[in-house]
């Protein structure tokens, strides 16, 4: 497989459930990503993995929990989700140089459709 | 305050019909300026990155430039494939992990 896979691609879940979000990257990049994409929004950056530290999104709710085994694999743990978390997530990978340097683009994959009932 | 704005909100283009799109940015020490293409139900697609101000880059019927304070993607002879969402977003020197996305423009290509 190529480029980065995002599983599952549509997720049905009541405020109770507890799941979780699959994503990996065949790139060989270095930093990882969650962004939230909401309707009449700009992209929403939730977490970032970067040269093995973990960056967050303040905003962001501890019902959202991310985990970065390696620099191939992310995961973002849900549980007691409220109605307007629903959304797509996406996940996206990039090779991250020196704080000096120039962005490099992030990769996404396809995202899961989250619907919270 | 950093800031990404896209205009128009939305774009209906007959076949054939040029047009561009722009993306108006306020940051503070620009680290890139990047247009991506989104299809519905897709993660959005990278389609450019510029650094300076005077560059431009090319990729079939599509060319963006840029300038210290906006940048635009232009179409040219579109065709219905060409049809998704165009998101602009720019990176700042202060927070280089951090993009500030645009609403994006959703251009319509009727045959």
């Amino acid at each position: 497989e190529t480029g980065v896979t995002q599983t599952p691609r549509h997720l049905v879940m009541g405020m109770t459930n507890k799941k979780s979000l699959k994503c990996e990257q065949h790139l060989g990049h270095n930093a990882m990503y969650w962004y939230k994409q909401s309707a009449k929004k700009p992209l929403e950056l939730m977490f970032v993995y970067s040269l093995e530290e973990r960056v967050e999104n303040n905003s962001v709710p501890s019902r959202f929990s991310p985990e970065c085994p390696n620099s191939s694999h992310l995961f973002l743990h849900l549980h007691t989700l409220q109605p307007e978390d629903s959304a797509l997530y996406l996940c996206a990978s990039s090779q991250v140089g020196p704080p000096s340097s120039y962005n490099s683009p992030l990769h996404f994959g396809n995202g899961t459709r989250l619907t919270v009932t | 305050e950093d800031q990404v704005t896209q205009s128009p909100e939305a774009l209906r283009l007959q076949e054939g019909e040029s047009s561009s799109l722009n993306c108006s940015y306020t940051v503070s020490g620009l680290r890139g300026l990047f247009w991506y293409r989104q299809d519905p139900g897709k993660g959005p697609e990278f389609l450019f990155t510029l650094y300076s101000a005077g560059e431009e880059k090319e990729k079939e019927r599509l060319k963006a430039t840029l300038t210290k304070k906006e940048s635009f993607l232009h179409i040219t002879a579109p065709k219905p494939e060409d049809s998704a969402t165009y998101l602009c977003a720019a990176a700042n020197a202060g927070n280089n992990r951090k993009l500030i996305w645009g609403l994006g423009t959703s251009l319509a290509v009727n045959p």
